[in-house]
């Protein structure tokens, strides 16, 4: 158990859609990523917040967006939802995010399904 | 930008047997790398890093990884593998330094599988 929890465990939803992903970072862990793991894209880094703002962006599709509030926890809003949109959700945590390595922890993610 | 190739998709092997899974990056920056594995139906856990210091890293479940700079190669090996290390393995990489944010960029993923 890395500490990390998600949920939902497993989201089914339609095309055309708005689902939340939910993730509680470890205590005390400031940093939160998103990555999307799909048969075709492998895992992708999404995007990172620190402590409530924005860090980094990668591969994020306007219809994503996501945010950290003040506890600490993070969702990700997947909206106008496609088939391709179908893939495991994984949220990472970690203590700080620069000057030095600060070690990842991983949820056991959410797996979206779209029908 | 950061990418990582994992060479192999799939790497069956017999139980006991040594295994190597190759894996090469590109970057202009220094770098950190990492070897990850995730287990059926699980999330990702961290194998083994390559910060500084010694090129040859050791890391859980008695695997170990060399970092070759002039080849930029992370090759991750384990000399005996049993049944239970069947999974999917992750090479992955994040900038080093100051600009250091902590992304990591994944490689394909190689799947690992050991038979009786």
């Amino acid at each position: 158990d890395s500490g990390v929890t998600q949920t939902p465990k497993h989201l089914i939803t339609a095309t055309g859609q708005r689902v939340t992903l939910r993730c509680s970072p470890r205590s005390g862990d400031l940093s939160v990523y998103w990555y999307q793991q799909s048969l075709d894209q492998g895992l992708q880094f999404l995007i990172q917040y620190y402590n409530g703002e924005e860090r980094a962006k990668g591969n994020i599709l306007e219809r994503f967006s996501a945010q950290q509030f003040p506890d600490l926890h993070s969702e990700l809003n997947l909206s106008s939802l496609e088939l391709g949109d179908s893939a495991l959700y994984f949220c990472a945590s970690s203590a700080i995010y620069r000057y030095s390595y600060n070690e990842q922890f991983f949820g056991p993610g959410t797996r979206l399904t779209v029908l | 930008a950061q990418s990582v190739t994992q060479l192999d998709s799939q790497v069956p092997v017999f139980e006991e047997a040594p295994v190597e899974l190759r894996c090469n990056y590109s970057s202009s920056v220094s770098v950190y790398l990492f070897w990850y594995v995730q287990y059926p139906n699980q999330g990702l856990q961290l194998l083994l890093k390559y910060l500084s210091g010694s090129t040859l890293v050791k890391g859980i479940n008695g695997f170990e990884a060399e970092f070759n700079k002039s080849q930029t190669s992370f090759h991750l090996r384990k000399p005996s593998v049993h049944i239970s290390d069947t999974a999917e393995y992750f090479c992955a990489v994040s900038e080093g330094g100051s600009s250091n944010t902590g992304k990591l960029i994944f490689g394909q993923g190689t799947t690992l599988q050991v038979k009786p």
